[in-house]
């Protein structure tokens, strides 16, 4: 079955630099990619979706880029702010239908 | 926006007790799931189901049931609750024809077993 590896587990960062997630999985017929918010306390909320094959998406202060060749799945906060503080997920669907492979979540912390 | 609730919000148990969970949606949505995220860690499939009166099990079903008496609701049952099953639970519904199969989470349920 599908598996996600997400890095790092942890990462700190100063205030205005950059924060960087990386996933990677195994099946090279996922199609649909997920990246999800968790603040502390809360529930996990959609930051961005992907499915083409090679996208960057941008939203409010970050970047998503998918390589299906690679079959990488990045997050990339520009200009990193307190408030980005939180967990951060990755999600894949797999082949099977309507099931959804989770990275193990990295937390970070920005530091004002 | 898709919606989604879940009640309790949080609960106490004692070990050996029965516990369910509820889950409510208000989206249309044929797939509904249950998670576990255990302190400082991702989010693990207990059981799911694509349409009522029927469930599937997901990656850690052990100690767990699962109902869904209509498309909107779906339960997760603890028969015999155990101090491993503390942990934050999360429901959420997904529509695979729309939305690119996005699942919308529910606010959670805290669920401490004493």
């Amino acid at each position: 079955g599908e598996q996600v590896e997400q890095r790092p587990p942890h990462l700190s960062v100063r205030e205005g630099d950059s924060a960087f997630i990386t996933c990677t999985y195994t099946d090279p017929n996922s199609y649909y990619f997920f990246w999800y918010k968790q603040e502390p306390g809360a529930s996990l909320q959609l930051l961005m979706k992907v499915f083409s094959s090679t996208e960057i998406n941008e939203g409010q202060g970050f970047t998503v880029l998918l390589n299906k060749k690679d079959k990488r799945l990045s997050l990339n906060l520009t200009a990193a702010h307190p408030g980005d503080s939180a967990a951060y997920f990755c999600a894949v669907r797999g082949s099977a239908l309507g099931r959804l492979h989770f990275g193990a979540g990295t937390q970070l912390i920005v530091i004002p | 926006e898709a919606a989604v609730t879940q009640s309790p919000r949080s609960k106490v148990a004692v070990t050996g007790g029965k516990v369910t969970l509820s889950c409510h949606q208000t989206n249309n949505h044929d797939y509904m799931y249950w998670y576990r995220q255990d302190t400082g860690h991702g989010l693990r499939l207990i059981h799911y189901s694509y349409v009522a009166d029927s469930t599937e099990k997901g990656d850690i079903p052990d100690g767990y049931k699962a109902s869904r008496p209509s498309q909107e609701n779906f339960s997760l049952i603890l028969e015999l609750a155990s101090l491993s099953q503390t942990a934050v639970y999360f429901c959420a519904s997904s529509d695979y024809r729309v939305n690119q199969d996005t699942q919308y989470f529910g606010p959670g349920t805290r669920l401490l077993v004493l």
